[in-house]
C-alpha cells in the first residue's frame, strides 16, 4: 500500500460548484498533514496545514479523520483560478514529506 | 523577502554525465530538502540537509549526493545519469527545528537526460 493515496481525477466542475478530494494515508503515527497546490509546470505551494480535526480558510476546508486515516479537502464556490493539481501530504516518521500523486481539478466556465 | 531560488532552470544532459543543481533557501530558513518529481507523479523525497549534514535520506541510490554550505545553500549532485533521472528537481526549505514540515518549494530545475 502506498503511503499516501489520492484519486488522480481529473475532476471537471463548473464555476461555482463545490468539489471534494479525499486522501488516505498509511502511517498512523503522522500528526500533521498538508494540502499543496501545484499549477502546471510550477512548484507546489502550501495551501493548508491540518494539525487537528480540521482547518478552514475562506472557501477551502480541510478535515482529518484519524480513525479512518483519511484527509479531505473541500473547495466551495469554485473559481476558474482553482484549476490545478492538489497534492495531499503526510510526513513520514522523520522529516520527509510523503506526497500523493495529486488530484487534477479543472474548473470550467 | 526572497523565496527559495534554484539554478539552473532547465538543463539537458547526456546519459552517463554528471550534473550539479543549486538551491538557496528562503530567508530565515536553515534546512534544505530535495525532491524529484517525474511527470504525472508527486514529488519523491531524496534527502534533507540540516547543519551541513545529511539528516535523512529517501530511497535513492548513491549516485545522488548533496552538500549544504555554511550559508544554508545546498547542491544536489547526480552522477552517471540515466534516462530515468529526467524529472523536475525541487528544493524545499524550512526552519528545521521550529516548523520542520512546513516546507516552501523553489521553482525547480527541469532536467532532461538524452
Amino acid at each position: 500500500r502506498k503511503e499516501v493515496e489520492q484519486d488522480p481525477g481529473p475532476f471537471n466542475v463548473p464555476e461555482g460548484a463545490t468539489v471534494a478530494f479525499n486522501c488516505t494515508y498509511s502511517n498512523s503515527a503522522s500528526q500533521s498533514f498538508f494540502w499543496y497546490r501545484q499549477d502546471c509546470r510550477k512548484e507546489p505551494k502550501l495551501l493548508m496545514s491540518v494539525y487537528s480535526s480540521g482547518n478552514e480558510d475562506g472557501r477551502f476546508t480541510a478535515q482529518l479523520n484519524r480513525a479512518s486515516q483519511y484527509i479531505s479537502l473541500l473547495i466551495r464556490d469554485s473559481k476558474l483560478s482553482d484549476s490545478a493539481t492538489y497534492l495531499c501530504v503526510a510526513p513520514n516518521s522523520g522529516y520527509a514529506l510523503n506526497f500523493g500523486k495529486g488530484t487534477s481539478l479543472l474548473v470550467t466556465p | 523577502d526572497a523565496g527559495v531560488t534554484q539554478s539552473p532552470t532547465h538543463l539537458i544532459k547526456t546519459r552517463g554525465q554528471q550534473v550539479t543543481l543549486r538551491c538557496s533557501p528562503k530567508s530565515g530558513h536553515d534546512t534544505v530538502s530535495w525532491y524529484q518529481q517525474a511527470l504525472g507523479q508527486g514529488p519523491q523525497f531524496i534527502f534533507q540537509y540540516y547543519e551541513e549534514e545529511e539528516r535523512q535520506r529517501g530511497n535513492f541510490p548513491d549516485r545522488f549526493s548533496g552538500h549544504q554550505f555554511p550559508n544554508y545553500s545546498s547542491e544536489l549532485n547526480v552522477n552517471a545519469l540515466l534516462l530515468g533521472d529526467s524529472a523536475l528537481y525541487l528544493c524545499a526549505s524550512t526552519r528545521g527545528t521550529l516548523d520542520p514540515y512546513e516546507q516552501y518549494f523553489g521553482p525547480g530545475t527541469r532536467l532532461t537526460v538524452t
